[in-house]
């Protein structure tokens, strides 16, 4: 069975310039999830769906960040435009959904603003 | 409020040894989750472990062990016979059950080297 995937793997930006960070979940996971890891931490939630509904984004930054899942399946994750402070690891990960399951995470993009 | 600590921030054995890495939480709920995470260098977090608040049986899967102490709130990793490829970083999180939150709070992770 495939795992969460993600691309890019590597991106590296101007500040001030757009990037897109896109996943695909494990197939049947009907929650998703985006945290943020910066360097030398863990990783801290941006925003959960369930299916096509965004269920819980206090900590996304909503001047500059924003999120989509439109069919309930695969995410995109956007910044514009990007602060030097953005530059962290995204990852995503998945689940069948609720506190007692395991989520399952994807290889991350690690985003580095110039 | 919740909160994992793990106060290793790096530890460095020679293979064959054991070693424990240490996970404190806090939480007010009664129902809730602790989890172990991997992470290698290429970054990806793989999943280790699976433990509920209610089940404070030991756990042992060949050279790994966790001990679950809610007296002490603690749920701590043991590595028998350590290898180099156990190198990377050890994350330990907590799931509450409370405030439909279903979100990891994760500890700020203890980086274990294996030398050979």
């Amino acid at each position: 069975e495939a795992g969460v995937v993600q691309s890019p793997r590597y991106k590296i930006i101007e500040k001030k310039q757009p990037v897109a960070f896109w996943c695909n979940p494990i197939s049947g996971h009907n929650t998703l999830y985006w945290y943020r890891q910066n360097l030398g931490q863990g990783p801290e939630l941006l925003i959960r769906y369930e299916n096509e509904e965004a269920v819980d984004d206090s900590q996304l930054p909503k001047d500059r960040f924003s999120a989509e899942r439109l069919k309930g399946v695969d995410s995109t994750l956007k910044i514009q435009p990007a602060e030097l402070g953005d530059s962290a690891v995204y990852l995503c990960a998945s689940s069948t959904g609720g506190f007692q399951e395991t989520q399952y995470f994807g290889p991350g993009t690690r985003l580095l603003v110039l | 409020a919740q909160k994992v600590t793990q106060a290793q921030t790096e530890i460095s054995v020679v293979e064959k040894e054991d070693v424990t890495l240490d996970c404190v939480y806090e939480t007010r709920d009664t129902t809730y989750y602790l989890f172990w995470y991997k992470q290698p260098p290429s970054g990806e977090l793989v999943f280790l472990i699976r433990r509920n608040s209610f089940d404070e049986q030991n756990e042992i899967s060949g050279r790994y062990s966790w001990n679950f102490q809610k007296s002490t709130s603690s749920f701590n990793f043991t590595i028998t016979a350590s290898q180099v490829v156990d190198s990377a970083v050890y994350f330990c999180a907590l799931s509450e059950g409370s405030y439909n939150t279903d979100k990891l709070i994760f500890g700020t992770g203890t980086r274990l080297q294996v030398f050979p």
